[in-house]
């Protein structure tokens, strides 16, 4: 497995603004995921993180909302723009590609609360 | 459709206890693995277990072992000796072919002292 870090580990924020979350990897992974987690529910994913090209997103999830970048394998950002109080979730980065099957390995999460 | 489902929205355990989180799955693939991940009130999410759908015997750590029952598309957990930090969410997930993980509602698992 590999371990990886996020930041901010939580914040709060005021309708209408952006928040950009990071995911650091200390190795090489093949895939790279966040997930957004609303209170309560399970895990939702937004997109798969591509190394120099645009995401994949998911139904239900744009580009303008939830821009994605992955410069390198072990790096890549989420901003939630323009947020709403719908936008209070937890966030989640996850790696794969470095154990059995599919498994992802997950960093710590942000906890996002939008006043 | 690919689908994991799990019945148990909450479970109340006395401590010591084993206890079994259930969890059903759907998929026409024949290739898929099934895994188990832990997440306490913290938000991290900590992987348990993995169950290949060709390993011939039931994945076991520690005192995590998953109850692999292929034909009823079962995929239990089984925790054995519950202890109070083992209360938290429990999610069921399934591997796809396109490198993702369908997850289940999961289960909120209380250990009462």
């Amino acid at each position: 497995s590999a371990v990886i870090s996020q930041k901010p580990s939580r914040d709060i924020c005021q309708r209408g603004t952006s928040l950009t979350i990071q995911c650091q990897v200390d190795s090489q992974v093949t895939m790279m995921f966040w997930y957004r987690q609303q209170p309560g529910q399970s895990l939702t994913l937004i997109a798969t993180a591509n190394q120099g090209s645009e995401a994949t997103y998911e139904s239900g999830f744009v580009i303008d909302k939830f821009p994605i970048s992955r410069p390198n394998l072990t790096f890549s950002t989420l901003t939630v723009s323009n947020m709403s109080p719908e936008d209070s979730s937890i966030y989640l980065c996850s790696g794969s590609g470095r154990g059995r099957d599919n498994e992802q390995f997950f960093g710590p999460g942000t906890r996002l609360t939008v006043l | 459709a690919q689908k994991i489902t799990q019945t148990q929205p909450g479970m109340f355990v006395q401590e010591k206890e084993a206890v079994t989180l259930d969890c059903t799955y759907d998929t026409s693939d024949p290739s898929y693995g099934l895994f188990w991940y832990k997440q306490p009130s913290s938000g991290e999410m900590i992987f348990l277990i993995y169950q290949g759908s060709y390993d011939q015997q039931n994945a076991t750590e520690g005192r995590y072992s998953l109850n692999f029952q292929k034909a009823r598309k079962s995929a239990n957990l089984v925790i054995s000796a519950s202890q109070l930090g083992d209360s938290a969410m429990y999610f069921c997930a399934m591997s796809t072919s396109n490198y993702q993980l369908i997850w289940g509602a999961g289960t909120k698992l209380i250990i009462k002292p």
